[in-house]
């Protein structure tokens, strides 16, 4: 059964602080990694879609890294802000059409 | 709005009876996802589709869970004679069938179940 796990559960930051977020995932068959961010009461909207070893993303305040040889990506949020607020979800793409979702990180941004 | 929608957004029933959701995906996305997600948990994936052939189905579709994408477009998800343990939120999902997209998906606002 592939485990996908993130931590911390929660995180409660004041605005400005950055943050940072762990997901781990089994380092055989890997295929890609999928960021997501949830805001209540809106659709996951997807973050970043991650395939290769080394890889680094960003979009605005948010970037992503990647290691698939230990099997865990890190997201980071520079300059929190309370729009920040929501889950962050990962995702593991075995080879072939099924994401396995990690229980996500919710972050609570204070202004 | 062209993203995923579904309804109804939420759904209050009373045990033992039956539901039905319903989920239109972006236009021309040939796969379509369903997953349920549970307090604390991330979503679980529940079954998939390819234009109208369903291709997977997880073990956490009971008997009481059928889907069906009759035209390969719009696709309904049915609990019949629902139990509280069916409380949750029902997400749908669509992606394009492309080379080099790695699933990524694009996601629903869910229905939010509760049966008393």
């Amino acid at each position: 059964i592939l485990n996908v796990e993130q931590s911390p559960q929660s995180l409660h930051v004041q605005e400005g602080d950055s943050t940072n977020f762990t997901c781990s995932f089994p380092s055989s068959n890997f295929y890609a990694l999928h960021w997501y961010r949830w805001e209540t009461a809106k659709s996951p909207e997807a973050l970043f879609v991650m395939t290769l070893n080394g890889d680094e993303k960003k979009k605005g305040r948010i970037s992503a890294t990647l290691n698939t040889k230990e099997g865990y990506s890190y997201l980071y949020i520079k300059g929190s802000q309370p729009e920040d607020s929501a889950t962050y979800l990962c995702a593991f793409l075995e080879y072939g059409n099924k994401l396995v979702f990690g229980a996500g990180t919710i972050l609570r941004v204070k202004s | 709005d062209t993203g995923v929608s579904q309804n109804p957004r939420h759904k209050i029933t009373k045990r033992g009876q039956n539901v039905t959701f319903r989920c239109d995906p972006i236009s021309e996305h040939n796969r379509l996802y369903w997953y349920r997600q549970t307090l604390g948990q991330g979503p679980e994936f529940l079954t998939y589709f390819q234009n109208e052939a369903q291709l997977e189905k997880s073990r956490l579709l009971s008997d009481r869970f059928s889907a069906e994408r009759p035209k390969g477009s719009f696709s309904t998800l049915e609990i019949q004679r629902t139990e509280q343990g069916d409380s949750a939120m029902y997400l749908c999902a669509s992606s394009p069938r492309r080379a080099a997209s790695y699933n990524e998906q694009f996601f629903g606002p869910g229905t939010r179940l509760t049966v008393l």
